[in-house]
């Protein structure tokens, strides 16, 4: 719950902001990428995911970028509201496991 | 539909005692897997079933052990508890590689 964002890195925004969450990954031979969202005292919940042969992926008020060149991928979230406030995870799996790995989050904080 | 279940949701512990988490899930998934979170951390893999009749270890499986019971439970066992194993536990489950992971509601377990 609370204590996950404990030294975690910390984003804060406006209501009504478009936010951009990035994420870090150090396997060339992951080929599937996937975002969670943990709200304070629950279990992660899925928010969008994207193969590496797509370099853009867009759902609901939310759009993954991913860049092979530099193993980058973000989450963005257009018009950002108090309910987004949340921990944003990254996830790969690496290709031939059957095994997501986890980056450490970012704290996404929305302000009214 | 429930999903992932986990049970307990809160547990204490004392330094020595043992205690199984059990974990059921009702989507007729192949893999599951347990995780541990804590604070600044990210979600770490302990352990995996790939599919019914198997378990690997994930990053950090010592002190644990796990059983794959049959196709819709997955439990976690901890022999010998220890304060270090104070953390947040998740299960998950997939249907298949490359999809998304669905997660328990966790378990808190606190080692004193």
């Amino acid at each position: 719950g609370e204590s996950v964002g404990l030294h975690l890195p910390t984003l804060s925004v406006q209501e009504g902001d478009n936010s951009i969450i990035n994420c870090a990954y150090s396997n060339s031979a992951s080929d599937y990428f996937i975002w969670y969202k943990q709200e304070s005292g629950k279990g992660p919940q899925f928010i969008i995911d994207i193969r590496s042969n797509m370099d853009k992926r867009q759902g609901q008020r939310v759009t993954v970028l991913l860049n092979k060149t530099v193993k980058h991928l973000s989450l963005q979230i257009a018009a950002t509201q108090p309910g987004d406030s949340a921990v944003y995870f990254c996830a790969e799996n690496i290709m031939g496991y059957s095994t997501l790995t986890f980056g450490k989050g970012t704290m996404l904080l929305v302000s009214p | 539909n429930a999903g992932v279940t986990q049970t307990p949701k809160f547990q204490v512990l004392k330094t020595g005692q043992s205690m199984t988490l059990q974990c059921a899930q009702d989507m007729n998934h192949n893999s599951m897997y347990w995780y541990r979170q804590d604070p600044g951390m990210g979600l770490r893999l302990i352990y995996y079933s790939a599919s019914e009749g198997t378990t690997d270890k994930g990053e950090v499986p010592n002190g644990y052990n796990v059983s794959r019971l049959n196709k819709r439970e997955f439990s976690l066992r901890l022999e010998s508890a220890a304060p270090s194993q104070t953390s947040v536990y998740f299960c998950a489950s997939i249907v298949e590689r490359n999809t998304e992971a669905f997660f328990g509601q966790g378990t808190r377990l606190t080692v004193v």
